[in-house]
């Protein structure tokens, strides 16, 4: 099966600099990767998504890198501000391709 | 708005009550979802509705009842739970159960079991 971790339960950042996140995957058939955000007392909101058959995607201020060679998945928030504290964690498409597996999460605080 | 609306968003239960989560999408979608959320755990899978039908059970206790009436309504229906089972029980929608469907989240419901 899937299993997806991460590598920092916390991560705090001054406002205005970039934030990188990070996820690991295990299973190398995973083919789609979802970021959410967490923000209190809400639900998951949906920030990007990837497929396997890209490396890079961007939006707005948000970046995911995927490197499938070492199973790597990261979200690069550009100049990042108060309102982007909140948890992220990543959801990979399993094996099986029909249920996602969560990462545990990366809380995120931005210092004034 | 996510689209996904789940009622109520706090319940405190005592272990030998019966009470029900409620969760309603407007987004049109056919597969919904139950996830719990506990603390410092990744989203756990609970179960999976397509089109009305339940396709998944992921070894939920029995003391937890799914039902779906139609597409847009998922209920939770609970009795005689434990401690263990307070948590953050999220509701989800997805166009299809089908690959590279993202899901859509509601708030959620705070239960605590008393």
């Amino acid at each position: 099966g899937e299993s997806v971790g991460l590598h920092l339960p916390t991560l705090s950042v001054q406002e205005g600099d970039n934030s990188i996140i990070n996820c690991a995957y295990s299973n190398s058939a995973s083919d789609y990767f979802i970021w959410y955000k967490q923000e209190s007392g809400k639900g998951p909101q949906f920030i990007i998504d990837i497929r396997s058959n890209m490396d890079k995607r961007q939006g707005q201020r948000v970046t995911v890198l995927l490197n499938k060679t070492v199973k790597h998945l990261s979200l690069q928030i550009a100049a990042t501000q108060p309102g982007d504290s909140a948890v992220y964690f990543c959801a990979v498409l399993n094996n099986y391709g029909q249920n996602f597996v969560f990462g545990p999460g990366t809380r995120l605080s931005v210092l004034p | 708005e996510t689209g996904v609306t789940q009622t109520p968003r706090h319940l405190v239960m005592g272990m030998t009550n019966k009470k029900s989560l409620k969760c309603e999408q407007h987004l049109g979608h056919n597969a919904m979802y139950w996830y719990k959320q506990s603390a410092k755990k990744p989203l756990e899978l609970m179960f999976v509705y397509n089109f009305k039908e339940q396709t998944e059970n992921n070894s939920v206790p029995s003391r937890f009842s799914p039902e779906c009436p139609n597409s847009s309504h998922l209920f939770l229906h609970l009795h005689t739970l434990q401690p263990e089972d307070s948590a953050l029980y999220l509701c989800a929608s997805s166009q299809e159960r089908t690959t590279n469907e993202k899901l859509f989240f509601g708030s959620g419901t705070q239960l605590s079991v008393l």
